[in-house]
């Protein structure tokens, strides 16, 4: 079946280490995404990619970073400069860029992030 | 800055309640308009979207959404709610140049039977 997987879907890290979470799409789409989402509030853009090798800050990036080497894989590191990284986050993908005309966004399942 | 504004953040309805979930917006240009819904335990997904045309959009199950483009509204709506609606809904709206889509707080809807 077509979708993204996100890996894992729990996870727990020290403090002052750094962490991956993995997402893979295989829709064939060219633009992927990672949000946050903390209770109350909407989701947040951290980091968007429009094609391969090529990706941009979100809203809240600092403290985050990606790669897109390959159209399907879109890996977000938290690193340990991130103030608060415990939080839901949601990757997604679209044919084109976000918000254009006729595009549809799709989500992955999530990932948790704990930090204790 | 653009921003999304969903009024409530929980509603809770009987079964064959009528529903209205607010979402207003601040941005003056042309706009593109979602309501996404998320099901306990599923992906979010897309229940409806606007991009021009007719203002009254119908979406998934029963729902539709209404764009008045003077009130900077996008409320989405569904005449008798059932049990299998429980989920939370999420206004989102992009407009302007840039690609980012902009996301209200999100609606927990509870549907009691």
């Amino acid at each position: 079946d077509g979708g993204i997987t996100q890996s894992p879907k729990y996870l727990f890290r020290k403090e002052g280490q750094n962490v991956t979470l993995s997402c893979e799409q295989n829709l064939n789409h060219d633009a992927m995404y990672w949000y946050r989402q903390d209770p109350g509030q909407g989701l947040r853009l951290i980091y968007y990619s429009q094609i391969v090798n090529d990706f941009q800050k979100g809203d809240i990036a600092e403290g985050y970073s990606v790669s897109r080497e390959k159209k399907e894989s879109f890996p977000l590191t938290v690193t340990s400069a991130q103030k608060n990284p415990t939080a839901f986050y949601l990757c997604a993908s679209s044919i084109v860029p976000q918000g254009r005309a006729g595009n549809t966004i799709y989500f992955g399942e999530g990932s948790w992030l704990t930090v204790v | 800055a653009q921003s999304v504004s969903q009024h409530n953040h929980h509603v809770i309805l009987s079964e064959a309640a009528s529903l209205e979930l607010g979402c207003n917006y601040s941005y003056g240009g042309t706009v593109n308009l979602f309501w996404y819904v998320q099901y306990p335990g599923q992906h979010l997904q897309l229940l409806l979207k606007y991009f021009s045309g007719d203002p009254l959009v119908k979406g998934i199950k029963g729902f539709e959404a209404e764009f008045i483009k003077s009130k900077f509204s996008f409320n989405l709506r569904k005449p008798s709610v059932q049990w299998s609606d429980t989920a939370e809904y999420f206004c989102a709206v992009n407009g302007g140049s840039n690609y980012q889509l902009i996301w209200g707080a999100g609606t927990k809807l509870i549907i009691k039977p």
